[in-house]
């Protein structure tokens, strides 16, 4: 499968302890983007990373919540002392470039007990 | 603020009949439009997209119409079958800026393809 891989599928974590979200882009895909998704809402935009650089995080919730994308490796984004508000579907999405269309994981579904 | 709105939340239609799924704008910045399809458990999945330099893209069963002047765009699935029952979701984004690539979505439809 050369798709966007995503994993885990389904993570559930305690209140306080961390979640990482690991998300391989499509091979030749240098351009990675985190959706968050809310029961019954649409896909909301998080963060938007090349290689080793944030480009735009405008949708990142200010505290606890981080991404990388490092030279070699997936990207991965960090939620640090989970609340249950942070239970959601998250979506890593890739394109080749800003203009070509973004193609998604299937999603890691976090849930907080 | 919803920038992308699709006011229906489900529709259902016969086989062989035509679908069509709306969706409306408020950011006049948009200027690239695409809609996914989405199964349950799954990641959206690519249909189809269209500029704002055109006013019309096809690829199959598959055409995008786009009205700029009232901030407008519908999907046309003819023949429906199937298989196509699953939610659509119509997103946006801006290019001409340059940097920001992000797409903001709307809430999704729900299509039901009845045999």
């Amino acid at each position: 499968n050369a798709g966007v891989m995503q994993n885990p599928r389904h993570l559930v974590r305690r209140r306080g302890q961390e979640a990482r979200l690991r998300c391989s882009p499509m091979k030749g895909h240098s351009h990675v983007y985190w959706y968050r998704q809310l029961p019954e809402e649409g896909l909301k935009f998080m963060v938007y990373l090349q290689k080793e650089n944030i480009i735009d995080e405008s949708g990142m919730p200010k505290e606890r919540f981080s991404a990388e994308f490092p030279k070699e490796g997936p990207s991965i984004l960090r939620i640090q002392q989970v609340v249950r508000g942070d239970s959601a579907a998250y979506f890593c999405a890739s394109s080749q470039g800003q203009s070509q269309p973004q193609h998604f994981g299937d999603g890691t579904r976090l849930s907080i007990l | 603020d919803q920038q992308v709105k699709q006011n229906s939340p489900s529709l259902s239609v016969q086989e062989g009949r035509i679908s069509i799924l709306n969706c409306d704008y408020t950011n006049s910045m948009f200027d690239y439009f695409l809609w996914y399809k989405k199964y349950p458990a799954e990641g959206p999945t690519f249909l189809i997209s269209i500029s704002s330099i055109k006013d019309k893209n096809e690829d199959g069963r598959f055409t995008v119409f786009l009205n700029k002047s009232a901030k407008h765009l519908s999907l046309h699935i003819v023949p429906s079958q199937p298989g196509d029952s699953a939610v659509y979701f119509c997103a946006a984004m801006t290019l001409n800026t340059g940097a920001n690539s992000k797409l903001t979505f709307g809430k999704g439809i729900t299509l039901s393809v009845r045999p």
